[in-house]
C-alpha cells in the first residue's frame, strides 16, 4: 500500500499563477484534509472533507478551494497565488472507529514557493 | 475556540537524560493524539488517548491526559539521539473532523 501520496513534491509559481495540488489515498478512508505548515505555528487545516461528495472550511481556507473528486481523491486548487501561500502543504486521511478515534494519515508533503 | 498550546516550543538535552513536554488545550475534549515529525519529513502518529488517565508508552515515550486539567503530557525517558524530532499534539474538535494541532516542540538530544 502506498499510503497517502501527494503531487507534485515541490513547486515555484509567480504571484498570480493557479496551480493544484493532488492528494490520493489507497486506505479506503471516508475523511480527508488538506493543512499548510508554516514555521513557529504548527499545522492548520485549509479544508476537510468527511467523506465522499462533501468539504467543509477549516481554519485558513481563503485563497484555496477543494475538490472531492471520489473516495480515493482530494485536490486542492490556489487560483491565484500570493506570497503568504508559501508554505509546505500537507494532505491526510483518516477512517472514524468505533471508539471515535480519527488518527491520521499524511502524505510526504508539497513545498510550495511563490515569487 | 479550541486553541492547543505545546511547551517548551525548542528543547536541547543530552542524551541520557529525562524531559516533558506539555500540551495544554482550551475546551473540551477527551481525544489527544501526539505525532512526530522527522526533519523534512512528514508526521507519523505516536499515541491517542482517549480518556481521563490515559497513559500509553512506546519505548522511551510516555504519554497521559488529565482531561479535567486539559492537559497531556509527554514524557522522554533516557533520551538518544535518535528522538530528535518535532513532536506535537493534537485536540479533536467537539464534533470531530477538525483537528487542532499545536505549534509543535522541536527536539534536539546532543549526543
Amino acid at each position: 500500500n502506498a499510503g497517502v501520496t501527494q503531487t507534485p513534491k515541490f513547486q515555484v509559481l509567480k504571484t498570480g499563477q493557479s496551480m493544484t495540488l493532488q492528494c490520493a489515498q489507497d486506505m479506503n478512508h471516508n475523511s480527508m484534509y488538506w493543512y499548510r505548515q508554516d514555521p513557529g505555528m504548527g499545522l492548520r487545516l485549509i479544508y476537510y472533507s468527511a467523506s465522499e461528495g462533501t468539504t467543509d472550511k477549516g481554519e485558513v481556507p481563503n485563497g484555496y478551494n477543494v475538490s472531492r473528486l471520489n473516495k480515493r481523491e482530494f485536490s486542492l486548487r490556489l487560483e491565484s497565488a500570493a506570497p503568504s501561500q508559501t508554505s509546505v502543504y500537507f494532505c491526510a486521511s483518516s477512517e472514524r472507529t468505533p471508539v471515535g478515534t480519527d488518527t491520521q494519515y499524511f502524505g510526504p508533503g508539497t513545498r510550495l514557493t511563490v515569487l | 475556540e479550541l486553541k492547543v498550546e505545546q511547551n517548551p516550543l525548542f528543547l536541547s538535552m543530552q542524551e541520557g537524560k529525562n524531559y516533558t513536554i506539555y500540551c495544554n488545550y482550551s475546551t473540551t475534549s477527551d481525544r489527544l493524539y501526539w505525532y512526530r515529525q522527522d526533519p523534512g519529513k512528514s508526521l507519523e502518529s505516536l499515541f491517542v488517548l482517549l480518556s481521563n488517565g490515559a497513559v500509553k508508552q512506546e519505548g522511551r515515550l510516555m504519554a497521559s491526559l488529565d482531561t479535567k486539567a486539559r492537559l497531556s503530557t509527554l514524557h522522554i525517558t533516557a533520551a538518544v539521539h535518535d528522538l530528535s524530532a518535532t513532536y506535537f499534539c493534537a485536540v479533536d474538535n467537539t464534533g470531530g473532523f477538525k483537528t487542532i494541532f499545536g505549534a509543535g516542540t522541536r527536539l534536539f538530544v546532543k549526543a
